[in-house]
């Protein structure tokens, strides 16, 4: 099946520091990528909508300046968290959509980051 | 009242028992189901994906949904250590994904 790789699996970083996490789609190529968070023991909550070239589509309560996402290409979208603090401290988790199906069917997710701010 | 809802266990159950996941959600403009297994600090994977009411089989997973109750179910027959994982349901309005609403999650203990 479609694999989709995230990069770094696990970070830990000073508070005050960026740090950047990378979706990749390695056999396929994805127009819409999408960012999700998830909290110990909770679901995954959508942060943003990845589009290849244009802006990301927030989610409400998620602040753009704080997570900047950039999808350069077809096959890889890039979550940075700015300035992080320890509430930042979570599992990121990206998806990809196939360009050629579409279908909410076949999305596919990556392994998972997880990001823990000292 | 949350858009899905989704007991989240822990369930335990002995080796080779059927096991029932259910989700309840309240908006009736969803059309597209899916269930997703995930494994401890690794993404979910795909297991069932159903349009509108109906059931749907694949080997030993059937899932069932139900529209006129908004109420969707996950059985998995003759179940396996291996089956052990956090179980999530997931809804879509459109076929795109950006409309994507997961439920929390079951957390499914099979023991040997």
């Amino acid at each position: 099946g479609a694999v989709v790789s995230q990069h770094p699996s696990w970070v830990i970083c000073k508070s005050g520091t960026s740090v950047k996490i990378e979706c990749r789609s390695l056999d396929f190529q994805a127009t819409t990528m999408f960012w999700y968070r998830q909290f110990p023991k909770q679901s995954l909550m959508l942060m943003a909508t990845s589009n290849e070239g244009s802006k990301a589509t927030y989610e409400q309560g998620v602040e753009k300046d704080k997570f900047l996402i950039n999808h350069a290409s077809l096959t890889l979208s890039t979550l940075t968290v700015t300035s992080a603090h320890p509430e930042d401290s979570s599992f990121y988790i990206c998806s990809a959509l196939p360009r050629t199906s579409g279908s909410v069917g076949e999305l596919f997710f990556g392994e998972g980051s997880r990001l823990t701010v000292l | 009242q949350k858009e899905v809802e989704q007991d989240p266990g822990p369930l335990s159950v002995p080796e080779g028992a059927i096991v029932s996941l259910n989700c309840t959600y309240s908006n009736s403009a969803f059309q597209y189901f899916m269930w997703y297994r995930q494994y401890s600090r690794k993404g979910p994977e795909l297991l069932m994906y159903t349009y509108s009411s109906g059931n749907k089989e694949d080997g030993r997973f059937t899932a069932q949904v139900d529209k006129s109750s908004k109420y969707i179910s996950l059985f998995i027959r003759d179940s396996q250590p291996s089956d052990s994982a956090t179980y999530l349901c997931a809804m879509s309005r459109d076929n795109y994904g950006q409309n994507f609403v997961f439920g929390p999650g079951t957390r499914l203990s099979v023991l040997p």
